[in-house]
């Protein structure tokens, strides 16, 4: 079974600074990972996504995640964040083989922008 | 391309009462999959439909049950509410839900945030 852990809970940020939103996995088997934001009111929508090849994955809105396999990590990250970019992230894992349908989620971040 | 589209958005119900929730998925998309989101337990994954039967199944109890039709539109039906079953459910679909193919990303719906009273 696959396992994620979003260290922190909540994140505040001044606008225009950079920022990283940290999470860790567990997994006896290769993994897909990704993130996802979620807006109040919204459903989930995807930021990125590590399949496979480079381990650094640029994602929408100025988004990148970093795939380290020895660390078990995918850290989030925005060198500059914007007011808009306020929002729960979530990262995910699931097994690469089999169905993609069954993600294992985190317990999400809060992104918190502020001027 | 129109999205997942949930419905209904919002409804209030009350313990012992039943509730059905639709989804219907991306064209194309034969892969439709639900998701229980609440503050205490996160996302879960409840099940997931494929060409008409369950593929998939998360850790819930009986009372949460599923179809999915011939178009690949997906209900969900949850019976004798709980006060626990207050959540949004959220529904997602992807073109089969296989990686075989490569890429096979889950796009969401907007969810349909259930009150049980």
């Amino acid at each position: 079974a696959q396992s994620v852990t979003q260290l922190d809970s909540q994140v505040p940020v001044f606008e225009e600074a950079p920022v990283e939103l940290r999470c860790n996995y567990s997994s006896s088997v290769s993994v897909y990972l990704f993130w996802y934001v979620q807006y109040p009111n919204q459903g989930l929508q995807l930021l990125l996504k590590y399949l496979s090849g480079s381990t650094l994955v640029k994602g929408i809105n100025g988004f990148e995640a970093e795939f380290n396999k020895s660390q078990t990590s995918f850290h989030l990250r925005k060198p500059s964040v914007h007011i808009s970019d306020t929002a729960e992230y979530f990262c995910a894992v699931t097994r690469n083989t089999g169905t993609a349908s069954k993600l294992t989620f985190g317990t999400g971040t809060r992104l918190q922008v502020t001027l | 391309k129109a999205g997942v589209t949930q419905t209904p958005r919002y409804l209030i119900k009350t313990r012992g009462q039943q509730v059905t929730l639709s989804c219907s998925p991306i064209s194309g998309h034969r892969s439709v999959s639900w998701y229980q989101q609440t503050p205490g337990q996160g996302l879960q994954f409840l099940f997931e439909y494929f060409s008409e039967t369950q593929r998939n199944k998360g850790n819930f109890p009986g009372r949460f049950s599923g179809r999915q039709f011939s178009n690949s539109r997906s209900e969900m039906n949850v019976s004798t509410l709980e006060l626990g079953d207050s959540a949004l459910y959220l529904c997602a679909s992807s073109q089969d839900g296989s990686w075989v193919r490569g890429a096979n990303v889950l796009t969401f719906g907007a969810g349909s945030r259930l009150t049980v009273l």
